[in-house]
């Protein structure tokens, strides 16, 4: 079964628009939730990452946003910018279980249009 | 230390051929995983080392693949017997063991391809 499900599954943004990709995850035993950005030929790199004891983490204009009730966060991308095309990637693993191995989602293409 | 290293990056071979990879962590990480990519997905897990122990092996890991990392440093993964349905990337990241993921580097993968 799909522990981390994510979407869309492609999304087209005008420049200076804002992205917003989403995840849903079903084990609550999760308890890290990073977010990785991958370019054509290259491995997953981590963009930004949170905890469940906060809603929300922000750094420069990247964004996520945790709701533990609903088993979801997300993404978002404020003034989306060409050079932010590429294919984005949720995750989540069990922290305090020791740094298990990563869940991803089945990523979502981002294309940034001018 | 600029960064997890993997050998080769592509590969071609026939059905049927054995072939090995090799990954080189960042040098103070004493974690390493493997992944593997098929086109459109995200990464699945297939095992991770903690120095030179196995400590857990996924189901997508047939008894056709075996890993190593000898002396807790480099890892190689090996594939035999290989199938089409093993085309892939395969994706090897280290980390420091502690602090969670946040540590967690990806090399820029091997990509095989089986004919």
């Amino acid at each position: 079964q799909q522990q981390v499900k994510q979407s869309p599954q492609s999304l087209i943004v005008q420049k200076g628009g804002i992205s917003i990709i989403n995840c849903a995850y079903e084990n609550t035993a999760f308890d890290y939730f990073p977010w990785y950005q991958q370019f054509p030929g290259k491995g997953p790199a981590l963009l930004i990452a949170i905890r469940p004891d906060v809603s929300e983490k922000k750094e420069g204009r990247f964004t996520i946003s945790f709701n533990k009730s609903a088993k979801q966060f997300s993404l978002h991308i404020m003034d989306s910018q060409p050079g932010d095309s590429a294919t984005y990637f949720c995750a989540a693993s069990k922290w305090n279980s020791g740094n298990t191995p990563l869940v991803f989602g089945k990523g979502t293409r981002l294309s940034v249009i001018a | 230390d600029t960064g997890v290293s993997q050998n080769p990056r592509h590969k071609i071979t026939k059905r049927g051929q054995n072939v090995t990879f090799r990954c080189d962590p960042i040098s103070e990480h004493n974690r390493l995983y493997w992944y593997r990519q098929t086109l459109g997905q995200g990464p699945e897990f297939l095992t991770y080392f903690q120095n030179e122990a196995q400590l857990e092996k996924s189901r997508l890991l047939s008894d056709r693949f075996s890993a190593e990392r000898p002396k807790g440093s480099f890892s190689t993964l090996e594939i035999q017997r290989t199938e089409q349905g093993d085309s892939a990337m395969y994706l090897c990241a280290s980390s420091p063991g502690t602090g969670g993921a946040w540590g967690y580097t990806f090399g820029s993968g091997t990509r095989l391809t089986v004919v």
